[in-house]
């Protein structure tokens, strides 16, 4: 059974903070994903990761770096925590198109800041 | 640019259908959909490939018009375990299974 797992399923930190996110799966999944999902928004690409030590930017990067040291783990590092990025984050990987597989996520990390 | 869908919230009883649709503005190579229950990960439903596609199981099943650059999601005969909210993801050629998602639509499906 595959599985993505989150290391907190709940996060309060305060403004100015640093936070990690935690991310780690156990399918040897080339593709690493990091979302953040706002009610109305879906989920919004932050950054992706398609092999150790390689990353890309998404569409909402600002505020966020990622690290992949390992195949299995992929982190979110929030550098200063905001209020504006109290949010819901959603980690998922993926195996190249060519098997033609899709993304399986995480149960998700709900981050308040305050 | 994130695709729209529509509607955002629909709510049915049990054996009502229902549809889904999906929209973009770019040309896609592939479709997929997922369905999310509250406090949950949201769970893949099924991949369109390729333009006039159609696929299903059970009574749940999805088109793709390439041309239009739209997809469509079918629910029939909903049951009380459909509810919650569903999201498209398409991809553009080229995008390396990159996904972008839609807002997302609630669905509440009584008994």
């Amino acid at each position: 059974d595959v599985k993505v797992t989150q290391s907190s399923r709940y996060l309060v930190k305060r403004t100015g903070e640093k936070v990690f996110l935690e991310c780690v799966q156990d399918m040897d999944h080339e593709n690493m994903f990091w979302y953040r999902q706002d009610p109305g928004l879906g989920l919004r690409l932050i950054y992706f990761s398609y092999d150790v030590k390689m990353k890309e930017k998404g569409d909402i990067p600002e505020g966020y770096s990622v690290s992949r040291e390992k195949k299995e783990r992929f982190s979110l590092i929030l550098e200063s925590a905001s209020t504006n990025q109290t949010s819901m984050y959603l980690c998922a990987s993926s195996t190249p198109r060519d098997s033609q597989e899709t993304q399986y996520f995480g149960p998700g990390t709900r981050l308040l800041v305050l | 640019q994130q695709p729209v869908q529509s509607p955002q919230a629909v709510i049915l009883r049990e054996g009502e259908d229902a549809v889904i649709n999906c929209s973009s503005s770019k040309a896609l190579y592939s479709v997929h959909w997922y369905r999310q229950k509250h406090g949950e990960a949201p769970v893949f439903l099924m991949i369109l490939l390729k333009g006039g596609e159609q696929k299903g199981h059970d009574k749940i099943s999805a088109s793709f018009n390439e041309k239009k650059q739209q997809s469509s999601l079918y629910l029939t005969a909903s049951q009380l375990s459909y509810s919650g909210t569903y999201f498209c993801g398409t991809e553009s050629h080229n995008a390396g299974n990159m996904l972008t998602f839609g807002g997302g639509t609630r669905l509440m499906v009584k008994p």
